[in-house]
């Protein structure tokens, strides 16, 4: 199965600082990677699909780059909304599909 | 309106069974694959299994691939999870979800796995 590896697990920011989230895949997902964000107590909400493509109504501040096994997420200008947990998501193909274990981006 | 709902979460002994409910709002339910995961106390997200529309296809992590099954009715526009000989890791909210990938989420239920 393919493994999916985010780091930092944890990283402290600013307001108005730029932020970057990198995930690996163990193998290569081609651009079948998508960026969720969590907040306490509420269900994950999708930010972008195929590694780079934001869904709707998502602030243009957030940013998905990469191919293959290499990604990153980026959010130009942290607002204060964006503090929240990240996890990647592999949909490459059947049969399973993996979550990287998560980014929890904190109030420095 | 387009909604997931999540139902029969609770308290089980372990060893117990559970069959967790999905009903759906608002969209053409058998256009979508539909996925259930989960979320223990202070962890991540797991992906568990998903199923495709006209339920030919299903997977499942290889966590839980002997002890859970998923199914859909169509007709009721609803998923199912069924889980059996229930540990206590297996405590978690759990969240149906709409889409590869999931752009539409439930609100989640609470299993709680404990003696």
């Amino acid at each position: 199965d393919i493994q999916m590896t985010q780091s930092p697990s944890t990283l402290s920011a600013s307001v108005g600082d730029r932020v970057t989230i990198t995930c690996r895949a163990s193998q290569s997902i081609s651009i079948w990677l998508a960026w969720y964000q969590q907040k306490p107590g509420k269900a994950p909400k999708l930010l972008i699909s195929k590694a780079t493509t934001l869904e709707t109504g998502v602030p243009s501040r957030f940013t998905g780059s990469g191919s293959g096994t290499e990604f990153t997420l980026t959010i130009s200008g942290l607002q204060p909304d964006d503090f929240a947990t990240y996890y990647c998501q592999q949909y490459n193909s059947h049969p399973t599909w993996t979550f990287g274990q998560g980014t929890k981006v904190e109030i420095k | 309106q387009v909604q997931l709902v999540e139902s029969g979460g609770g308290l089980v002994k372990p060893g117990g069974s559970l069959r967790l409910s999905c009903a759906t709002s608002g969209f053409s339910f058998s256009d979508y694959y539909l996925s259930w995961v989960r979320q223990a106390p202070g962890k991540g997200l797991e992906w568990l299994t998903y199923i495709s529309g006209d339920s030919f296809t299903k997977y499942y992590a290889d966590s839980v691939k002997v002890r859970f099954t998923i199914s859909r009715d169509n007709a009721k526009n609803s998923l199912y999870l069924q889980i059996t000989s229930l540990r206590v890791d297996d405590t978690a909210v759990y969240y149906c979800a709409r889409g590869r990938p999931a752009a539409l989420w439930g609100q989640g239920t609470l299993v709680t796995v404990s003696s």
